[in-house]
């Protein structure tokens, strides 16, 4: 079955400081990950998929099949950074159906 | 283009009372999916759909039903609430045809069962 984790229940890094929030899944098929991001008083958005290879807003991530990982980063972290970061697994269901799983998410909090 | 809407935003329930909630969405999107959200349980799939006449479990089915008659609603149902399913819920779809993986999610539904 598939699963993604999240270790960091919170994180708080300064303003300007770099920003990494880990992520990890197990899948027996090919994967696919994506991050998610909700900001206080708005709706849970999609923030970057990993086969698109794109920066969005400062934050990348890369998949490394090796250690089944799917870090987000950004170099300077800002204070608008601060969000609740989901991690999700693409998969397939034993029916052919499609599935998004989540990870416990990472409360990220940007100290000024 | 509302996008996916959720009704109602809170509800207050006693144990044993039953209730739906409502999801529809305007972007013509197979996919539909209830998930609930849970402090340091993150989101959890309780069931999806990939399109009218076609419903599928999830995590954690259990204690809920849903149905899809049309390509736009997707409700859930509690039968019989518990305060175990004190939670939000939220309702998301996204679009099979040209699949990008990005799922709509609507503003959520807290649901307190007394």
């Amino acid at each position: 079955a598939q699963r993604v984790t999240q270790p960091e229940k919170l994180l708080s890094v300064f303003k300007g400081a770099p920003v990494e929030l880990k992520c990890n899944y197990s899948y027996s098929g090919s994967p696919e990950l994506f991050w998610y991001v909700q900001y206080s008083r708005q709706r849970l958005q999609l923030l970057l998929r990993h086969i698109s290879r794109e920066s969005i807003k400062g934050f990348t991530a890369d998949l490394n099949k090796g250690e089944t990982s799917f870090h987000l980063k950004k170099p300077f972290a800002q204070e608008e950074d601060s969000a609740m970061y989901y991690c999700a697994l693409r998969s397939i269901s034993n029916f052919g159906n499609e599935k998004l799983t989540f990870g416990t998410g990472t409360r990220l909090t940007i100290i000024p | 283009n509302a996008g996916v809407t959720q009704t109602p935003k809170f509800q207050v329930l006693k144990t044993g009372q039953s209730m739906t909630l409502q999801c529809a969405q305007d972007m013509n999107h197979e996919y539909m999916s209830w998930y609930r959200q849970d402090p340091g349980m993150g989101l959890r799939l309780i069931h999806y759909s990939v399109g009218a006449g076609i419903t599928d479990q999830g995590e954690v089915p259990n204690g809920y039903n849903v149905s899809r008659s049309t390509t736009e609603d997707f409700p859930l149902r509690l039968l019989s609430a518990a305060p175990s399913q004190t939670s939000v819920y939220f309702c998301a779809s996204s679009n099979l045809r040209g699949y990008t993986g990005e799922l709509f999610f609507g503003e959520g539904s807290r649901l307190t069962v007394l």
